[in-house]
């Protein structure tokens, strides 16, 4: 069963940093492309990110571009997001998802709240 | 960027009646190489992570009910809810994977009648 996990949420002043991992089991990592989706509270779903299975290709969302950066560690079957100069409208629930073109697995997500 | 614009934003629906739900891209979605169109439906309930219903605009996913068919090409997309149960109150989302950067629509909110 394809599991993924995510973690590294809270609550961060803005201005702050958080990373955030995606632990992921019941398939073989590193042959998916990967990518992070958030949600900001009574909103809709955007995309925020996307890694190639090798990292060669690496992919932003123009609202995060420079401020974020996505990674993985095939040997350590994880994903992550590097969050740093947190702003208030990055406040979402964060999703890892598998990628197939289509996004065929999600996570249960982890919340990122960017509040003074 | 390609624009995903779904209709309508909620409707409400009796049992076992049809839900229908259409989502439209600003730029067509197909790919002329392999005459796929790159579009895929999610269902998305209450304090749930989305879920794949149908990718490549009308093939479900493995487990979906057969109740859920996607239809459409190149712009214009419509899911499907053949006979609505209980359980497919939720809001449904379209996606398109064409390009980057990767787009939904607004949702559209899924009720009972």
């Amino acid at each position: 069963e394809v599991q993924l996990v995510e973690s590294g949420g809270g609550l961060v002043q803005p201005g702050g940093s958080l990373r955030l991992s995606c632990a992921a089991s019941g398939f073989t990592f590193s042959n998916y492309g990967m990518n992070w989706v958030r949600q900001a509270p009574g909103k809709g779903l955007e995309w925020v990110s996307y890694i190639s299975s090798n990292s060669g290709i690496i992919h932003y969302a123009d609202s995060v571009k420079g401020r974020f950066t996505i990674s993985r560690d095939n040997a350590k079957n994880s994903l992550y997001l590097q969050m740093n100069s947190l702003r208030a409208e990055d406040t979402a629930v964060y999703y890892c998802a598998r990628s197939k073109g289509h996004l065929d697995n999600w996570g249960q997500g982890t919340l990122v709240t960017a509040s003074s | 960027d390609i624009v995903m614009t779904q209709s309508p934003d909620s409707l409400a629906v009796s049992l076992g009646e049809r839900a229908t739900i259409n989502c439209k891209s600003s730029q067509t979605v197909l790919y002329s190489s392999d005459n796929k169109n790159n579009l895929a439906w999610y269902q998305q309930k209450p304090g749930q992570p989305p879920k794949l219903l149908i990718y490549w605009a009308s093939t479900r996913e493995s487990g979906v009910p057969d109740r859920f068919s996607g239809s459409g090409s190149g712009t214009d997309f419509t899911l499907t809810i053949s006979s609505l149960q209980a359980e497919d109150v939720a809001v449904y989302y379209c996606q398109q994977y064409y390009n980057i950067p990767r787009t939904f629509g607004q949702g559209t909110k899924v009720e009972i009648k």
